[in-house]
């Protein structure tokens, strides 16, 4: 089973910062199936990210995926206000299909 | 447009079953694969099981193997989850989720609350 660790676990920044969130797997994803979603309160989850890098429908550019193997990142580059949320990392290589823990993007 | 939606949830007691379903509609059921995720009170996601398109070959979370079954009926554009011998652990908002990895597209929940 592949454990995926998130950080940090809360991210305090104001609209206009630029956000980086982290997500490592303790092995390697296969063919980088690591996506990306954001959730807000009572909300269910949305997908902004699929295979590492990219941008699901809809979704602004300012939200950007990276990374390969073990080390992936979601980089948001000029926050806004409805960016305040809980992200999360989910792996999709192979079952069980994990999810990090998350990281809450909270106004400063 | 493509909508998911979970019904059957409620308060089951310890040891007890409870049977989720989630209706699908606006797009071809039958070539999709379909997953449940739970979110425990103020925690994070948890995948629960997935079902491919065809209906075999069912995956589970460690956590639920042996105590829930996940089905579909391609025919009526449904989910099933049956839960069984239910515990504290298993209070949560189930989702129901289309996707062959990745969840593209979420339902918005059902609650279920296991409690004496």
């Amino acid at each position: 089973e592949i454990v995926l660790t998130q950080s940090p676990g809360t991210l305090s920044l104001s609209p206009g910062d630029r956000a980086t969130l982290s997500c490592r797997a303790s092995q390697n994803v296969i063919s980088n199936f690591l996506a990306w979603y954001q959730q807000k309160p009572g909300q269910a989850p949305r997908v902004l990210i699929y295979g590492a890098y990219t941008r699901a429908t809809g979704i602004p550019d300012r939200f950007s995926g990276s990374g390969s193997g073990t080390d992936f990142t979601l980089t948001i580059s000029r926050l806004e206000p409805e960016d305040f949320a809980v992200y999360y990392c989910q792996q999709y290589g192979g079952s069980p299909y994990s999810f990090g823990q998350g990281t809450k993007l909270e106004i400063k | 447009q493509v909508q998911l939606v979970e019904s059957g949830g409620g308060v089951v007691q310890p040891g007890g079953s409870l049977r989720l379903s989630c209706a699908a509609s606006g797009f071809d059921f039958s070539t999709f694969a379909m997953h449940w995720v739970r979110q425990a009170p103020g925690k994070g996601l948890e995948w629960v099981t997935m079902i491919p398109f065809y209906g075999g070959d069912q995956h589970y979370a460690d956590a639920v193997k042996g105590r829930f079954t996940v089905s579909r009926d391609n025919s009526k554009n449904m989910v099933f989850l049956q839960m069984d011998s239910v515990g504290l652990d298993d209070t949560a908002v189930y989702y129901c989720a289309r996707g062959w990895g990745y969840f593209g597209h979420w339902g918005r929940g059902a609650q279920v609350t296991v409690s004496s």
